[in-house]
C-alpha cells in the first residue's frame, strides 16, 4: 500500500530561524495535503497541492509539490512561538484515502 | 463553513463495556466519512471509510466486529468500540468530505480511556 515518509520527526528551532520538513511517497499521488496539530488538539487543514511542481505560500509558510508528485516540503521562515505543533503531510490517491506521514513536531526556543 | 463535531470529546469506560462515538457534519452533507486512530505522539492511522447508506470499508488489521461503524445519514456517522479493553485507549478522530472527496474536514477528536 501507499506509504508516506516524513522527516525529521522532531525539529527544535531557535525563534527567528527557518526550517523545512520533507515528505516522500512510495507512489505517485493525486494530491498532497498539509495539516497542523497543536498539542492536545486535532489536525487542522493547512493546504492542498495538486499540480506537479506546484508552490504555494501562506505568509511565512511555503509548500512545494515535486515534479513527480511523490514528494513535498514545507518551509517555515522566521519561526515564531505560534508555530509550535506537529505538522503532518498526507498523501491522497485516487481512492480519496489519506496516508499520513509520521509528522514533524516543532518546538521553539525563544 | 465545513464544521465537523464529535461527541463525546472524552470518555472513560470500564473494560468490557461498549462506547459509541458520534461524528457529525454540521453545515454540509458528507458523502464520505473517515475514522482515524491516533496513539500518543504518533500519526493518524486510517481505520475505515464509510459512505452514507453502505457498509464501511475497513483497513487491513482493523477488526470489523470490534469497531462498528454506521453511516446512517449524510450528516452522521457513529463508531462503536465494542467490549473495550485498555489497549483500545486512544484518540479517535473522524473526518468528513463531500463532492470529489479531496478535502477532508476533521472533527475535534474523542479521547477514549479504558480502565
Amino acid at each position: 500500500g501507499q506509504q508516506v515518509m516524513q522527516i525529521p520527526q522532531y525539529q527544535h528551532v531557535q525563534e527567528g530561524e527557518d526550517f523545512t520538513t520533507y515528505c516522500n511517497s512510495s507512489t505517485t499521488l493525486s494530491n498532497i495535503q498539509w495539516y497542523k496539530q497543536r498539542p492536545g488538539g486535532h489536525p487542522v487543514f493547512l493546504i492542498q497541492l495538486v499540480k506537479s511542481g506546484e508552490v504555494k505560500k501562506q505568509k511565512r509558510l511555503t509548500f512545494q509539490f515535486g515534479e513527480a508528485k511523490k514528494n513535498s516540503s514545507l518551509h517555515i521562515t522566521a519561526t515564531q512561538t505560534t508555530d509550535v505543533g506537529t505538522y503532518f503531510c498526507a498523501g491522497q490517491s485516487n481512492d480519496y484515502k489519506l496516508s499520513f506521514g509520521a509528522g514533524t513536531t516543532v518546538t521553539v526556543r525563544a | 463553513g465545513a464544521v465537523v463535531s464529535q461527541h463525546p470529546s472524552w470518555v472513560i469506560c470500564k473494560s468490557g463495556t461498549s462506547v459509541k462515538i458520534e461524528c457529525r457534519s454540521l453545515d454540509f452533507q458528507a458523502t464520505t466519512m473517515f475514522w482515524y486512530r491516533q496513539f500518543p505522539k504518533q500519526s493518524l492511522m486510517l481505520m475505515a471509510t464509510s459512505n452514507e447508506g453502505s457498509k464501511a470499508t475497513y483497513e487491513q488489521g482493523v477488526e470489523k466486529d470490534k469497531f462498528l461503524i454506521n453511516h446512517a445519514s449524510l450528516t452522521l456517522s457513529t463508531l462503536t468500540v465494542t467490549s473495550a479493553h485498555p489497549e483500545d485507549s486512544s484518540f479517535y478522530i473522524c473526518s468528513a468530505s463531500w463532492g470529489d472527496g479531496y478535502e477532508q474536514y476533521f472533527g475535534p477528536g474523542t479521547r477514549l480511556t479504558v480502565t
